[in-house]
């Protein structure tokens, strides 16, 4: 079981908006500490898709978008296109592991 | 243009050292902290440690006891050292820039080298 529960899978059509949620406890999401998301497309290393909860790096669109609140956060993507189809992870750190931890991600199908 | 390179044996008999390396282009390694992550189906996503350029070290306490991550500072290469391995290590390690607070991110990843681990 990983620190950080995420559903193992979502799914939406082209142009759908969906959310990908990201659950915690006080000891990491509810003590305060950012969440970074990441996707990562078969065969490849993740990518950083936002970080501390809804900061966008350079070149990712702004259909993605974040929001923390309590000890859970949320990614959401709006306007789904076919390439958004990848495995989505959360980050954020655990002050009692004292250890940076990761959901055990999602994967998006774009039916 | 930050980029990494990395190597290493991916094939280990059990209670052998795992030994990676990466190579960093396009940014000083002075300038960054470096982490190494494992990917494995059974554990998912596994933040094993990071390292400065001063090496300067965080280790995820799971793995501390038999982890060493140094760096070369001169050659912008770091290295990740993993002694008495198991099955349970095998997977794909990752290593990564990441930033210098404790609630860090990784922005810029290598490929990943996959590690097999089999008698």
């Amino acid at each position: 079981q990983s620190v950080l529960a995420q559903p193992p899978s979502v799914s939406g059509t082209p142009g759908q908006r969906i959310t990908i949620s990201c659950s915690g406890s006080r000891s990491n999401i509810g003590s305060g500490q950012n969440v970074h998301w990441y996707q990562q497309l078969p065969g490849t290393a993740p990518k950083l898709l936002l970080s501390h909860n809804n900061i966008r790096p350079s070149g990712v669109p702004d259909r993605f978008s974040g929001s923390k609140s309590g000890t859970s956060a949320t990614l959401a993507i709006a306007g789904l296109r076919p390439e958004d189809e990848a495995d989505y992870y959360c980050q954020s750190h655990d002050t009692t592991l004292g250890a940076s931890v990761f959901g055990g991600g999602t994967k998006l199908t774009v039916l | 243009q930050v980029q990494i390179q990395q190597w290493g044996a991916g094939l280990l008999k059990p209670s052998e050292t795992l030994s990676l390396t990466c190579a960093v282009y396009g940014v000083a390694s002075s300038d960054s902290y470096w982490s190494w992550i494992r990917q494995s189906p059974g554990r998912g996503l596994e933040w094993i440690g990071k390292v400065t350029h001063y090496g300067s070290t965080a280790y995820n306490p799971s793995l501390e006891s038999r982890v060493i991550i140094s760096v070369d500072g001169s050659a912008n290469h770091f290295s990740l050292r993993l002694r008495s391995v198991t099955a349970a290590d095998a997977g794909v390690y990752f290593c990564a820039r990441s930033t210098a607070d404790v609630n860090f991110y990784m922005d810029v990843w290598g490929k990943g080298t996959t590690v097999t681990v089999s008698s």
